[in-house]
């Protein structure tokens, strides 16, 4: 079965400081990843999408940048965190071709002081 | 440019009672509607969809209707349940190779279901 994990859960960082979230995905091959935020309020906003290794989309100009480095790993990075990237981040996966589901993991909690 | 809304915040709910949840679009070219339920902390969880080709689609005490016409569609959750308290989303998809899978979101509705 697929399976999907980021982390970490819960990060707290300051201003200015650099970041990195890790998402895997089992039990499928080349899938489409997705970034997802979730800021406080408001939706879900799609900041990247990759569809294999090294192809990169960015959807929204910001802060932060992604890589896909492995076929079922996507990472969310920053040199320098801004207040406003506090949110709840989100990675997913395309398990439907045809309905577009996508499957998410578990989120990370983005608090920047 | 929010082509996927979510016009009620929130919903307050009776249990054994109909939940209604409302979604409307501007963009004609979406092929499938999704709607997605979401707990505090956690991913959100895919519940049903329906295609555009389609005006209804039901899933054990989850209907959705789509009404193509006023570009709006809607979710029934019947009988609620308490344990149906979460945040609610509607999402949009766009057919074809370039739009890559992608999916736009509404902004959410918190359903709070009292026992």
């Amino acid at each position: 079965s697929q399976t999907i994990h980021q982390w970490p859960a819960t990060l707290v960082q300051p201003v200015g400081s650099p970041l990195s979230l890790e998402c895997t995905v089992e039990g499928t091959s080349n899938p489409n990843l997705y970034w997802y935020r979730q800021a406080a309020g408001r939706g879900l906003q799609l900041l990247f999408y990759s569809v294999g290794i090294g192809q990169i989309s960015s959807e929204v100009p910001q802060n932060l940048s992604a890589s896909r480095p492995q076929d079922r790993q996507f990472i969310l990075s920053s040199k320098k965190l801004l207040l406003s990237d506090s949110g709840f981040y989100l990675c997913a996966w395309r398990r439907g071709v045809s309905t577009g589901e996508l499957f998410f993991g578990e989120g990370s909690r983005l608090t920047v002081l | 440019d929010q082509q996927v809304k979510q016009n009620s915040p929130s919903l307050s709910v009776q249990e054994g009672r109909i939940s209604i949840l409302s979604c409307d679009y501007t963009n004609s070219m979406f092929d499938y509607f999704l709607w997605y339920k979401k707990y505090p902390a956690e991913g959100p969880t895919f519940l049903i969809s329906i295609s555009s080709i389609k005006d209804k689609n039901e899933d054990g005490r989850f209907t959705v209707f789509l009404n193509k016409s006023a570009k709006h569609l809607s979710l029934h959750i019947v009988p609620s349940q308490p344990g149906d308290s979460a945040v609610y989303f509607c999402a949009a998809k766009r057919p074809g190779g370039t739009s890559y899978g992608k999916l736009t979101f509404g902004q959410g509705t918190i359903l709070t279901v009292h026992p």
